[in-house]
């Protein structure tokens, strides 16, 4: 069983700030996805990572792949309110079968 | 265009008894999975159906059991429900593998008594 811990589990910033949430695994995955997910709603997907080394960006959150495709973060710049959520990650079995989450990182953003 | 939607969204059974969710999925997409979301965990993938056929299964009993429509729509079922199976259930859809990505649904909140 192929898993994925995600620290750290909560984290409280104030606004402004920048902070980094890692997921890492034992094992190999064929893409490295992140969700956010609000109270009440299903995850909603912001990238996929494929390639090892990879890093893309969205706005101020960036995304990095490990070299060796078992480990990724999460990068947000200058955090705000609205960032608040729970942030998944979550890998694919090379099969393509099925997603292994994390347990998730609460984000907290005070004003 | 229509997302990922799931029905009931809220549901209240007894220990023991039976239950059914339901999902459809983008139109075009053919794959379904459902996963089931503790509180203050991550989901845990349940089972996933590509083109009718069951592609993967999670570590599960067998009281649960799915099936995908050939409209690709899909059901979950529960039986002889236990307090811990209290959960979010999830379901998700893709075009095929998940380099695409998957868009889940908002769930169906089970509650058992």
């Amino acid at each position: 069983t192929q898993l994925l811990e995600q620290s750290p589990q909560f984290l409280s910033i104030q606004e402004g700030e920048n902070l980094t949430v890692y997921c890492n695994s034992s094992s190999v995955f064929s893409s490295l996805q992140w969700y956010r997910q609000e109270p009440g709603e299903g995850p909603v997907l912001l990238v996929t990572v494929v390639t090892g080394g990879e890093v893309k960006k969205l706005k101020r959150l960036t995304f990095q792949f490990g070299d060796a495709r078992k480990d990724s973060s999460l990068h947000i710049t200058a955090a705000q309110p609205g960032d608040t959520g729970l942030y998944l990650c979550a890998g694919e079995e090379t099969s393509g079968s099925r997603l292994t989450f994390g347990e998730g990182t609460q984000l907290t953003v005070n004003p | 265009d229509a997302g990922v939607t799931q029905s009931p969204t809220h549901l209240i059974k007894t220990r023991g008894q039976h239950v059914t969710l339901r999902c459809s999925p983008i139109s075009g997409h053919k794959s379904v999975s459902w996963y089931q979301q503790v509180l203050g965990q991550g989901p845990q993938f349940i089972f996933q159906y590509y083109e009718k056929e069951e592609r993967g299964r999670g570590n599960f009993p067998d009281r649960f059991s799915a099936r995908q429509f050939p409209n690709y729509s899909s059901e979950l079922n529960v039986n002889a429900l236990l307090l811990g199976d209290s959960a979010l259930y999830l379901c998700a859809s893709s075009l095929g593998t998940g380099v695409y990505g998957y868009t889940f649904g908002s769930g169906t909140r089970l509650t058992v008594v």
